[in-house]
């Protein structure tokens, strides 16, 4: 069964950054693309981008550009996102997801149990 | 980035009736690249449609999926109790994806 594990929830204070990790297994990591979706209290889901585990490129949403960082460790079988200048507006669960196949052009099929990333001063 | 505007907002709807969920894109969308989820709360989404028209592994055949272009429909035959939920749509034609904001499903 497809495992996606991901780190403990953060509480960072305005303008940090906070790194979430989602450690997958039981399939080979890389040949399904991972997206990182979050979703703030109350509100519906927003993409924020993929990463190709196989060679490592990654796309973002316009809104999270130069502000976002999706990578990957293969011998670990892990995937990251970090996320700089923290606001109170990216409070919210941040939740890694398979897509089901080896591109983008597939849709989700699993999903990690998210990370509950706070903002507060 | 194309964005998908669900409507209606909420649907207050009997067990037993039918759910007609609208999702319009603002740019063509392939409708290969449409899907839809199902979310209730405390829950991660669940993939109901894909391809705007395919069913998902272990989805009731009640959930049908149609529509091209720039306009997409998900029908809910005769709701169970369970399927009162928030429904997103999604599209992945193009290498920026983009989800509807929703349309919650509740029982009236």
């Amino acid at each position: 069964q497809v495992q996606l594990v991901q780190s403990g929830a953060e509480v960072k204070k305005p303008g940090a950054s906070v790194k979430v990790s989602c450690k997958a297994s039981d399939y080979t990591f890389t040949n399904y693309y991972l997206h990182w979706v979050r979703q703030a209290p109350g509100q519906g889901l927003e993409w924020m981008g993929w990463i190709n585990p196989n060679s490592g490129d990654t796309v973002y949403a316009e809104k999270f550009k130069g502000r976002v960082t999706i990578s990957r460790d293969t011998s670990i079988t892990t995937a990251y996102i970090e996320l700089s200048a923290l606001s109170s507006d990216d409070t919210a669960v941040y939740t890694c997801a398979r897509g089901r196949g080896y591109s983008y052009k597939f849709p989700i099929d699993y999903w990690g149990h998210g990370t509950l990333v706070a903002v507060s001063s | 980035e194309i964005v998908l505007t669900q409507s209606p907002g909420t649907l207050s709807l009997s067990p037993g009736e039918r759910a007609t969920l609208s999702c319009r894109a603002s740019q063509s969308v392939r409708s290969t690249f449409l899907a839809w989820y199902q979310q209730k709360p405390g829950q991660a989404p669940r993939l109901l449609i894909f391809g705007a028209s395919n069913r998902a592994t272990g989805i009731p055949d009640r959930f049908s999926g149609s529509g091209s272009g720039t306009d997409f429909t998900l029908t809910i035959n005769r709701l169970e109790p369970e399927d009162f939920a928030v429904y997103y749509c999604q599209q992945y034609d193009r290498s920026v994806w983009t989800f509807g904001q929703g349309t919650k499903v509740e029982i009236k």
